[in-house]
């Protein structure tokens, strides 16, 4: 069974503060994503990596950065949190091979005070 | 830039009937591929259906079906027999090709009610 997993289901963080959202896949995939879901919003996307080391900005990359070191972790960083930060952070992989797919985290809950 | 266009926040439908779920897309990439996502109440975000740019046929997955029209740019979901567990938000999302990864990104959602 495929998993992704976030280090956290739910974060609480004080403004200013550096915040690291962790993403590990066992799915061998090369495409990760960070999403953040507002209520009114859907999911927007921050950013994506097709490979390690790799990364792209998606719609919303301000005040974010990701890092890729091994093919199977993705992390978000909040270089310094702020209260328009709170939200739900998902990440997601994608399978392109036989029957495409996206696989989702469970979603981590931050907010930011 | 790419764009997925939800335009219904809500829809409700009667128990047993279908509902269609607007979807709209914008992308001047010609090998792309749609998703729709089913989000409950619990929050996981569950597969539905998916289809290729090149798929010559609209792909169907049990009660769900995607009538997707090139030409228009749309990509409706078809949900036959409403049940009341089909209550949740759902979500279109697109994908493109290419060498520089394969950008994924979602519309605002349809909340879609079943009444009994």
């Amino acid at each position: 069974d495929v998993k992704v997993t976030q280090s956290s289901r739910y974060l609480v963080k004080r403004t200013g503060e550096k915040v690291f959202l962790e993403c590990v896949q066992d799915m061998d995939h090369e495409n990760m994503f960070w999403y953040r879901q507002d209520p009114g919003l859907g999911l927007r996307l921050i950013y994506f990596s097709y490979d390690v080391k790799m990364k792209e900005k998606g719609d919303i990359p301000e005040g974010y950065s990701v890092s890729r070191e091994k093919k199977e972790r993705f992390s978000l960083i909040l270089e310094s949190a702020s209260t328009n930060q709170t939200s739900m952070y998902l990440c997601a992989t994608i399978r392109l091979s036989g029957h495409t797919e996206a696989f989702f985290g469970q979603g981590t809950r931050l907010t930011v005070v | 830039a790419q764009k997925i266009t939800q335009t219904q926040p809500g829809m409700f439908v009667q128990e047993k009937e279908a509902v269609t779920l607007d979807c709209t897309y914008d992308t001047s990439d010609p090998s792309y591929g749609l998703f729709w996502y089913k989000q409950p109440s619990s929050g996981e975000m569950i597969f539905l259906i998916y289809q290729g740019s090149y798929d010559q046929q609209n792909a169907t997955e049990g009660r769900y079906s995607l009538n997707f029209q090139k030409a228009r740019k749309s990509a409706n979901l078809v949900i036959s027999a409403s049940q009341l567990g089909d209550s949740a938000m759902y979500f279109c999302a697109m994908r493109e090709g290419g060498t520089g990864g394969f950008k994924t990104i979602f519309g605002a959602g349809t909340r879609l009610f079943v009444k009994a």
